[in-house]
């Protein structure tokens, strides 16, 4: 199956830092998502992006998918903003099978 | 409200005693799947739904059974549920699946085999 890989594992930052999370595939995607998974466990959309770039606030996201890579921007970072980050995909030629990343662990220090 | 529900949301069983975790979704989508999530592995899908009656396997389909009887409902089932079984279960659902669309989560359940 498709090879999805995340960057860094664990981020640690300073309330108000900006970060920029990773996510790497190794195939062609129908389909890209981002979820924030808060410490209570609910995994949150953030971002619906199989190419092109998307703004929500103080998120953003980008995804090169000729490159076949897709980045998480997080500006003036909160505690709230804690979590685990997941990119998931779709393959092209199974597009109804999900692989997930293994996660960026943010912790955001006030 | 559009939501996917899932229950239970907390389950402790021990090994061998049949467990059925239901799913239901209100947004009409036609695509519903159930993932796990174990530490450091990110969530595995284990089996999706194109349709009714309509199912497949994804990458950690052994010991569990789903079906699609109605277009709203997807349950999994346990039939004899075993110690490594012991995991965070989620279900989602999606308008037409990985061509388009979001996948959205239920809130999850998460069970433990003794």
């Amino acid at each position: 199956g498709i090879q999805v890989e995340q960057s860094p594992p664990d981020l640690i930052l300073q309330e108000g830092a900006n970060s920029t999370l990773r996510c790497n595939f190794s195939d062609s995607v129908n389909n890209l998502q981002w979820f924030h998974q808060n410490p209570w466990g609910q995994l949150i959309n953030l971002f619906y992006i199989p190419s092109g770039t998307k703004q929500n606030g103080r998120l953003s996201a980008t995804t090169v998918a000729t490159e076949r890579y897709s980045l998480l921007y997080i500006s003036s970072s909160q505690t709230t903003d804690s979590g685990v980050y997941f990119c998931a995909v779709a393959i092209r030629y199974n597009f109804n099978k999900f692989y997930f990343g293994s996660g960026t662990k943010l912790n955001v220090k006030p | 409200e559009a939501q996917v529900t899932q229950n239970p949301r907390y389950l402790i069983t021990v090994t061998g005693k049949k467990l059925t975790v239901t799913c239901s979704q209100n947004m009409n989508h036609e695509y519903m799947s159930w993932y796990r999530q174990d530490p450091g592995l990110g969530l595995r899908q284990i089996y999706y739904s194109m349709n009714v009656e309509v199912t497949d396997k994804g990458d950690v389909p052994e010991g569990y059974k789903v079906s699609r009887k109605e277009k709203r409902n997807f349950p999994l089932i346990l039939e004899s549920p075993s110690p490594n079984q012991t995991s965070l279960y989620f279900c989602a659902s999606s308008i037409l699946g990985g061509s388009t669309g979001e996948l959205f989560f239920g809130e999850g359940s998460r069970l433990t085999v003794l």
